[in-house]
This record gives structure tokens, sequence and C-alpha cells, in this order.
């Protein structure tokens, strides 16, 4: 069964700009969660998508949105980029009613803001 | 405020001893908790897990206890090997909630 693949896995930007980064889940799963990994503050939780609507959101400002489309796959945006976006952005599935132990990561897309 | 706490940046041990990663958490409503360990380029995979019912979890050499009235988890690796060698996440959830993460120890296993 193939994972949780994430595209795309490198992104240059520049201050002022927006993003879209993709997510595709592992086959049959259906809840989609994304994180921001940084190095002082760890993996912080953005959002949860589960059949396409909104089912947690974590503390970040309105400029991050996402997704989630009828198959599953997932985008998150960033729009009006800053400095101290640059990080690993993580994306997760998990089944509908998995425990939180069935969370299973993709690599990630290192995204670097200028 | 940070609910979990990883408060060792890193650690280093020699192969074939013990390692013990600590994790304290301030929500005493977290009700399960989980160990992730993530390598250079990949995304975290996870490692092992307890329910705040339990005091002590084992999967082959890796064990978790729970410290319930300390809100204080530790992840001990026994024997230690290169290959475990990684970034090690601790994260707790409420009730099916989001996981939230500590910041990482980085644990280094010299042969």
């Amino acid at each position: 069964k193939a994972g949780v693949t994430q595209t795309p896995r490198y992104l240059i930007k520049t201050r002022g700009q927006q993003v879209t980064l993709s997510c595709s889940p592992i086959s049959g799963h259906r809840s989609v969660s994304w994180y921001q990994q940084t190095p002082g503050q760890g993996l912080q939780f953005l959002f949860e998508y589960f059949s396409e609507t909104q089912r947690n959101k974590g503390n970040f400002p309105g400029r991050f949105s996402g997704r989630q489309f009828s198959n599953s796959r997932s985008e998150m945006n960033v729009s009006t980029l800053e400095l101290g976006d640059s990080a690993l952005y993580l994306c997760a599935s998990s089944l509908p009613s998995g425990q939180p132990d069935e969370q299973y990561f993709g690599p990630g897309t290192r995204l670097t803001v200028t | 405020d940070q609910q979990v706490k990883q408060n060792s940046p890193s650690l280093s041990v020699q192969e074939g001893r013990i390692s013990i990663l600590n994790c304290d958490y301030t929500n005493s409503m977290f009700d399960y908790f989980l160990w992730y360990k993530k390598y250079p380029a990949e995304g975290p995979t996870f490692l092992i897990s307890i329910s705040s019912i339990k005091d002590k979890n084992e999967d082959g050499r890796f064990t978790v206890f729970l410290n319930k009235s300390a809100k204080h988890l530790s992840l001990h690796i026994v024997p230690s090997q290169p290959g475990d060698s990684a970034v090690y996440f601790c994260a707790a959830t409420q009730a099916g909630t989001a996981l939230i993460f500590g910041k990482g120890t980085t644990l280094s296993v010299s042969s």
C-alpha cells in the first residue's frame, strides 16, 4: 500500500507570495491533518480535514487555509508569505475512526521563504 | 503556553546502553500519549503509545512509562543501537482531538 505523498518536496518562495501544498493520503484514509515543523517550535497542528470538512483547527492565522477534495486529497494554502513561514510542512492521514497511533505521516514539504 | 515539554534538546548514549527520553505535560485531561521517531528528510513514524489508564507499555526494546501524578512520561530504549539515532517526539491527545507535540529530543547513539 502506498504511503502518504506530499508535493512538492521542496519549495522556495518570496515574501508576500502565496503557496499551495498538496497531500495524497493512504488509500482508504479519509482524515488528513497538517502540521508545521520548525526548529524552535517542534510540530504544531494546523488543521484536520475529514470528508471535505475542517474538523479541527490549530492556533494559526487566517493566512493558513486548507481544503479536502472528494477523493480525500488535501491542499494547504499560505497567503502573503512571511519569513517565519519557512518550515517543514507535514501531512498525516488516518482512517475515520483511527486511533491516535494510526496516523501516518508523509515526508513533508520543505518551504523556504526569502 | 507549551502543554507538552521535552526539556532535553539532545541526548548522547553509547551503543548497548539505555537511552531515557523524558517528556512532561501540563494538561491533566490528556488521555493518550505517543512517541514518534523522525529521521532527516522523512516524516515522523509512530513508535509506541500508552493510555492514561496504564503506567507502562512495552514493545521489544522500547518501553514507555507514565506517571500521571507527576504528569511525566519517559521512553526507555534498551539496548540502544546506532540506528536509533533520530529525533524523538512526545505527543499527547485528549479524547481524539489533535495531537500536541513536544519540540523533540535528538538522540545520538555512538558505536
